[in-house]
């Protein structure tokens, strides 16, 4: 079946430690992102990318970073720079960024990263 | 500049009720409207989408949106609520494809659905 993994489930991060997220997708997509969820607050974009080698930055990218050297794949790294990393992490893909292709946005089931 | 509004936090209703999830919308051109629904510790599933056309609009599980022009709004429906929808509800909008803005959805804070046995 088609979809997007996230992993892992459930991420600890040490004070001034670097933690990367994974995200992989399988449904040929050229568009992928990243989302923060906190409580009450929505979704908000941290980086996405339009295609492979290229990436742009969201609303609140400070702090974090990411890679696109595989269509597949779209890892996020939560750096130590980022002093309030708890959150739900959410990766998502689409076809692609065009208006030509309105498909909706497909999401992996996320990451929740707290802090020891 | 895109936003999307969901006015209400929390929305009660008893088990086959009609339920309500509001959503108004700011965009400048053609809204591209999408309405998603997260269960706990899961991402979020597409339920329906607006592009043209008719107002009222069919998606997943029984649910259905009408899109108000005149009143930015795109509020989301279901004739009869199950325990089994209730759920966190986002409503998000597309930003036109120009500049840093291309593709990029803004989504709403959600709406926490309760449907009471």
């Amino acid at each position: 079946d088609g979809g997007i993994t996230q992993s892992p489930k459930y991420l600890f991060r040490k004070e001034g430690q670097n933690v990367t997220l994974s995200c992989e997708q399988n449904l040929n997509h050229d568009a992928m992102y990243w989302y923060r969820q906190d409580p009450g607050q929505g979704l908000r974009l941290i980086y996405y990318s339009q295609i492979v080698n290229d990436f742009q930055k969201g609303d609140i990218a400070e702090g974090y970073s990411v890679s696109r050297e595989k269509k597949e794949s779209f890892p996020l790294t939560v750096t130590s720079a980022q002093k309030n990393p708890t959150a739900f992490y959410l990766c998502a893909s689409s076809v692609s960024l065009t208006l030509s292709s309105n498909q909706p946005q497909h999401f992996g089931d996320g990451t929740r990263l707290s802090i020891l | 500049a895109q936003s999307v509004a969901q006015p209400e936090d929390q929305v009660n209703v008893a088990e086959g009720n009609p339920l309500t999830v509001k959503c108004t919308y700011s965009v400048s051109g053609n809204p591209y409207l999408f309405w998603y629904v997260q269960y706990p510790n899961r991402g979020l599933q597409f339920l329906l989408k607006y592009i043209t056309g008719d107002n009222l609009v069919k998606g997943s599980y029984g649910f259905e949106a009408e899109f108000n022009k005149s009143q930015t709004s795109f509020h989301l429906k279901k004739p009869s609520a199950l325990v089994s929808d209730s759920a966190l509800y986002f409503c998000a909008v597309r930003a036109p494809d120009r500049g840093s803005t291309l593709g990029r959805l803004y989504f709403g804070r959600g709406t926490q659905l309760t449907v009471w046995p």
